[in-house]
């Protein structure tokens, strides 16, 4: 059963869009809320992470909404560039483990 | 400092083969721990370490063993290979972020790719 939940499973936007990815859970025990970005071939990176008692932060052009009523959070990536390209994967932790969608391969057309 | 390094790059494997992925850092993280990724599943966790001497199971543990004898490595060891186990295995480590091992910020390796034939 996955834990974390991701849409869409890819996504095309136009150079300049709004690229949005979201990811929904159930466990109220999850405490740490990070989207990870991966390159072809290369292990993934840290972009941008939350905790529950905030509903939104920003870094640069990543941003991310918490809901934390709905259960869902989501990605947003402003002004996308084509070296946005890459798959994103959304996680959650409750204590020790680490639990991630099945990612978002994002192509930004220029 | 060299992060997260995992060797080797890429080895192919016979059924019932076994070998040991090698995963070490040079951050002095107290975390680590091992993903497999694979088409459409994400990044799944199979063990973990909070510190030297200290393991656990993450979500898709079987057939796969590890030990933390210092805190650089964390070796994952896949006793029987299986062809099911073809994937690509990331190795990660995050430090406390504060009191009670508040595990964030991971730094994952460049990945081995696994084929078992």
């Amino acid at each position: 059963q996955q834990q974390v939940k991701q849409s869409p499973q890819s996504l095309i936007v136009q150079k300049g869009g709004i690229s949005i990815i979201n990811c929904a859970y159930e466990n109220t025990a999850f405490d740490y809320f990070p989207w990870y970005q991966q390159f072809p071939g290369k292990g993934p990176a840290l972009l941008i992470a939350i905790r529950p008692d905030v509903s939104e932060k920003k870094e640069g052009r990543f941003t991310i909404s918490f809901n934390k009523s709905a259960k869902q959070f989501s990605l947003h990536i402003m002004d996308s560039q084509p070296g946005d390209s890459a798959t994103y994967f959304c996680a959650a932790k409750p204590g020790n483990q680490f639990y991630f969608g099945t990612g978002t391969s994002l192509t930004v057309i220029p | 400092n060299a992060g997260v390094t995992q060797t080797p790059k890429f080895q192919v494997l016979k059924t019932g083969q076994s070998m040991t992925l090698q995963c070490a850092q040079d951050m002095n993280h107290e975390y680590m721990s091992w993903y497999r990724q694979d088409p459409g599943m994400g990044l799944r966790l199979i063990h973990y370490s909070v510190g030297a001497g200290i393991t656990d199971q993450g979500e898709v543990p079987n057939g796969y063993n590890v030990s933390r004898s210092t805190t650089e490595d964390f070796p994952l060891r896949l006793l029987s290979a299986a062809p099911s186990q073809t994937s690509v295995y990331f190795c990660a480590s995050s430090y406390s972020a504060g009191a009670g091992g508040a595990w964030e910020t991971q730094y994952f390796g460049p990945g081995t790719r696994l084929l078992v034939l």
